[in-house]
């Protein structure tokens, strides 16, 4: 089945550890995004990338690093740089440039400090 | 982009129909309404999305007024499993950033 993949379910990440979330899709799709979600808000975009090799910062990128260096993938890297990791992260994919913005997401990945 | 504005929260009864409103007054000539939802603990679901005539499908209908200025979300017979999170969201045509405001949280009673 075509959808977007996200692994681990949950993770757990110690003081001054960096941890990767990982993010697939087999959609063909040529953007993917990161959002990131907190209790009873809603999503707030972290990165997001239109094409392969090539990223943007989102509205809240400080302590997150990503690549894409393939189009299936966009692994989310949160480092110890980011003091408040607590969250729960989702990750989508569109086709852009067809006069839509439809996203399709995946089931998140929910971040815990230990 | 166009801000939106929504109750924070619904009820429905099941078999009922539910109408979920939208304010988007400061909505542009380019600019589309997407709906999207999103179930506790479970990543959203796109619905439906309109420029400016009135949109239906599998899941759910969507009327948007002759000034564009707000919307509503349809779901004509509501189910338990309807019960989420619906956010409305304002955006051009062009790829990027989706914004996610608070939403309404409809809940469902049988």
């Amino acid at each position: 089945d075509g959808g977007i993949t996200q692994s681990p379910k949950y993770l757990f990440r110690k003081e001054g550890q960096n941890v990767t979330l990982s993010c697939e899709q087999n959609l063909n799709h040529d953007a993917m995004y990161w959002y990131r979600q907190d209790p009873g808000q809603g999503l707030r975009l972290i990165y997001y990338s239109q094409i392969v090799n090539d990223f943007q910062k989102g509205d809240i990128a400080e302590g997150y690093s990503v690549s894409r260096e393939k189009k299936e993938s966009f692994p989310l890297t949160v480092t110890s740089a980011q003091k408040n990791p607590t969250a729960f992260y989702l990750c989508a994919s569109s086709i852009p440039g067809q006069g839509l913005n439809i996203q399709y997401f995946g089931a998140g990945t929910r971040l815990s400090v230990l | 982009d166009a801000k939106t504005t929504q109750p924070p929260s619904m009820d429905c009864a099941e078999g009922r129909a539910a109408n979920l409103p939208c304010n988007h007054s400061t909505i542009s000539g380019n600019e589309y309404v997407y709906w999207y939802r999103q179930i506790h603990s479970q990543g959203p679901q796109y619905i439906i999305h309109g420029l400016k005539n009135n949109e239906t499908n599998e899941m759910a209908s969507l009327i948007i007024t002759e000034d564009r200025k707000s919307s509503t979300l349809i779901l004509p017979h509501a189910t338990l499993r309807d019960t989420a999170v619906y956010y409305c969201i304002v955006r051009s045509n062009q790829g990027g950033k989706l914004i996610f405001g608070q939403g309404t949280e409809l809940s469902v009673k049988p």
